[in-house]
């Protein structure tokens, strides 16, 4: 299947300082990627679609601002965090799908794991 | 909306154990219904999907059976392994490629 990568897959920062966080799709394009939040054990949360070559679409109730999305190329979407809190410590995680389509696989990234001291 | 709801976990089971991991949806339309693996430290993994109902997905010894009647996507493996131990997601794509997923089933084969 198709691979998609991230980097970093760990990071530790201080508080007040911007993290960015790599997603590529390594064998396909994707004109659309997606980022997941993952708190512990619990579920994915959507918090932002990636449309290369446009703005992001949030989901509800996740800052624009604080989250910042480029989709610079078909293969890749960065995700900023900035000004980082310890709140914002979580395990982020991306996904691409090859086609467009109802049904199609998302092939998600192995994570970032972001920890805000 | 669109929601997914998978069984509380963790689950705890004596390897070569049956085991179901329940998963009912609520969509509009026709959705696609996955089921997501995984393992500590690590992103997910697709283990299987289906497509349109009465579809069977099935991958590693798992199957599950897309029950539009029922609304449900229940996660089956005849005989687990230790290494199966892992969380499950069951999730479901209703257009567009964005995925709800349910809150994860921890799942602990014991040797």
């Amino acid at each position: 299947g198709a691979v998609v990568s991230q980097h970093p897959s760990r990071v530790i920062c201080k508080s007040g300082t911007s993290v960015k966080i790599e997603c590529r799709s390594l064998d396909f394009q994707a004109t659309t990627m997606f980022w997941y939040r993952q708190f512990p054990k619990q579920s994915l949360m959507l918090m932002a679609t990636s449309n290369e070559g446009s703005k992001a679409t949030y989901e509800q109730g996740v800052e624009k601002d604080k989250f910042l999305i480029n989709h610079a190329s078909l293969t890749l979407s960065t995700l900023t965090v900035t000004s980082a809190h310890p709140e914002d410590s979580s395990f982020y995680i991306c996904s691409a799908g090859e086609g467009t389509g109802v049904g199609e696989t998302q092939y998600f990234g192995p994570g970032t794991r972001l920890l805000v001291l | 909306g669109d929601s997914v709801t998978q069984m509380e976990g963790p689950v705890t089971l004596s390897e070569e154990a049956f085991l179901t991991i329940n998963c009912t949806y609520t969509a509009t339309g026709y959705p696609s219904l996955f089921w997501y693996v995984q393992y500590p430290g690590e992103g997910l993994q697709l283990l299987l999907k289906a497509t349109k109902a009465d579809d069977k997905g099935s991958n590693k010894g798992f199957e599950a059976t897309y029950r539009k009647e029922t609304t449900s996507f229940h996660l089956e493996k005849g005989s687990v392994q230790v290494s199966d131990s892992a969380v499950y997601f069951c999730a479901l794509d209703g257009g567009y490629q964005k995925v709800t997923f349910g809150t994860g089933t921890k799942l602990q084969v014991i040797p």
